[in-house]
């Protein structure tokens, strides 16, 4: 089993582009979330999924977008890149809810200009 | 929303001491788990709680389940230039809510 992997591992973006995240996972778990890492600010919650075809916001979720349209894939989106979203995004997976461990992905380290 | 204080934030250590974190919360969780972020990857889960007062150790790790269930800690023992790494709590609750971390400890080990 590969686990959680996130492509792509890193991406330099101009202010104002887009660009989309993926997250698959292939443990058949239920969950996916997706989340941002900060120096100082640990891991905050963008948007998280409880199942294909279902999302939830979560903290921070303004600027970004996901989807769910197959169990094994959580996209990230983000439409209008702002140098606020410079950060090190992870994708988690669990198999079930609130109480199950998560899975994190290795990252991906996007810087916007 | 629910929130975790973690602490301390950071700590420079010499290697071979004994290490000692915690994680309080306002309010109860029924899990409590501890991850490891080495430098460059994902976190990495160390120890699972689900009992209050419940103790549990993974090699020189020690963690503990609070008794009121709003706070755990973690020990390392012994500790070694691998240890290196942040340090975070989180706590969950039955249902679909996700869990909730702490900000982390930012762990340095001085050779």
């Amino acid at each position: 089993n590969a686990g959680v992997t996130q492509t792509p591992k890193f991406r330099v973006l101009k202010t104002g582009q887009s660009m989309t995240l993926l997250c698959a996972q292939d443990m058949n778990h239920e969950y996916m979330y997706w989340y941002r890492q900060d120096p100082g600010m640990g891991l905050r919650l963008i948007h998280y999924s409880v199942g294909e075809g279902t999302t939830a916001k979560g903290e921070v979720p303004d600027g970004y977008n996901v989807s769910r349209l197959k169990k094994q894939n959580f996209l990230l989106g983000l439409e209008s890149a702002a140098p606020s979203q410079t950060s090190v995004y992870f994708c988690a997976s669990t198999p079930t809810g609130g109480t199950d461990t998560q899975y994190f992905g290795p990252g991906t380290r996007l810087t916007v200009l | 929303g629910q929130q975790l204080n973690q602490s301390p934030q950071s700590m420079f250590i010499q290697e071979g001491e004994d290490v000692s974190m915690n994680c309080t919360s306002s309010s109860i969780f029924n899990t409590w788990l501890w991850y490891k972020q080495d430098p460059g990857e994902g976190p990495v889960l160390l120890i699972a709680l689900y009992k209050a007062g419940e103790l549990t150790s993974n090699g020189r790790l020690t963690a503990q389940f609070g008794i009121t269930r709003k706070d755990s800690f973690l020990n390392i023992s012994a500790s070694i230039p691998s240890d290196v790494g942040i340090y975070f709590c989180a706590g969950g609750n039955s249902g679909n809510t996700p869990l909730v971390f702490g900000k982390g400890t930012r762990l340095s080990v001085i050779a």
